[in-house]
């Protein structure tokens, strides 16, 4: 069974960079599947971050796009995050998740395995 | 804003039946995803696809769709129902980008 674990980096200054890794166990990150991070800020709903597929596709949400920048480790079986010039708005609990199959194209959308999650604060 | 609508807040009582919606142009072309998320816990999906339930998840949770609105409904619902649940899907842009449903928190009487 596939599971998924975030690093831990905490605290985070503003205007710097937000970087947070995902360590996949129980199988590859070279699979046919998507690899998504979702963030929560305290209080609040679900917000889709981005996406990377193991060929190095990769799709970002229009909001963050500018700031957001999703890879691959392979040879670590991991992806990581990296979210520049953050503020306090960028507070919340950020997520792994693995989505669908890369094969099962666009109709199915879903995320079926998800880290534990990791809270990052954003403050001086 | 989010272009999945969520009703914020519904309510049930022990035992009966609820529907939860998720309404925006984009379930008219592609299928919505639903999650249940306990306080301090990471999302479980419970619903995917036409209506398939991934392993574990109870048989009371089922999803439908018509139209610009998608549903999961819960029969029977229990005590331990009681959690926020968003929908998931794709956006209107045409880039196939993913989107969540602001969120429904339920509560059970």
């Amino acid at each position: 069974q596939v599971q998924l674990q975030e690093s831990v980096p905490g605290l985070v200054k503003p205007s710097e960079t937000l970087s947070l890794t995902c360590a996949v166990s129980g199988g590859s990150i070279s699979s046919s599947h998507w690899w998504n991070w979702v963030r929560q800020p305290p209080g609040k709903g679900l917000e889709w971050i981005g996406e990377i597929y193991h060929s190095g596709i990769s799709n970002y949400n229009p909001s963050l796009k500018s700031r957001v920048t999703i890879s691959l480790d392979k040879s670590k079986n991991q992806f990581s995050l990296k979210l520049t010039s953050v503020t306090a708005a960028d507070t919340a609990v950020y997520y792994c998740a693995r989505g669908e199959a890369y094969s099962s194209g666009w109709l199915f959308p879903y995320f079926d395995c998800w880290g534990q999650g990791t809270l990052v604060t954003v403050s001086s | 804003s989010s272009e999945l609508t969520q009703d914020p807040v519904v309510s049930v009582a022990l035992g009966q039946t609820v529907r939860i919606t998720c309404q925006g142009d984009s379930l008219r072309s592609y299928y919505a995803s639903w999650y249940q998320q306990k306080p301090g816990q990471a999302p479980v999906l419970v619903i995917y696809g036409k209506n398939n339930r991934p392993s574990g998840i109870p048989d009371r949770f089922s999803g439908s769709s018509s139209g610009n609105t998608a549903s999961l409904t819960i029969t029977g619902a229990q005590a331990e129902d009681e959690a926020d649940y968003y929908c998931n899907s794709r956006d209107s842009s045409g880039d196939h980008l993913r989107v969540f449903g602001g969120g429904t928190k339920l509560t059970v009487l």
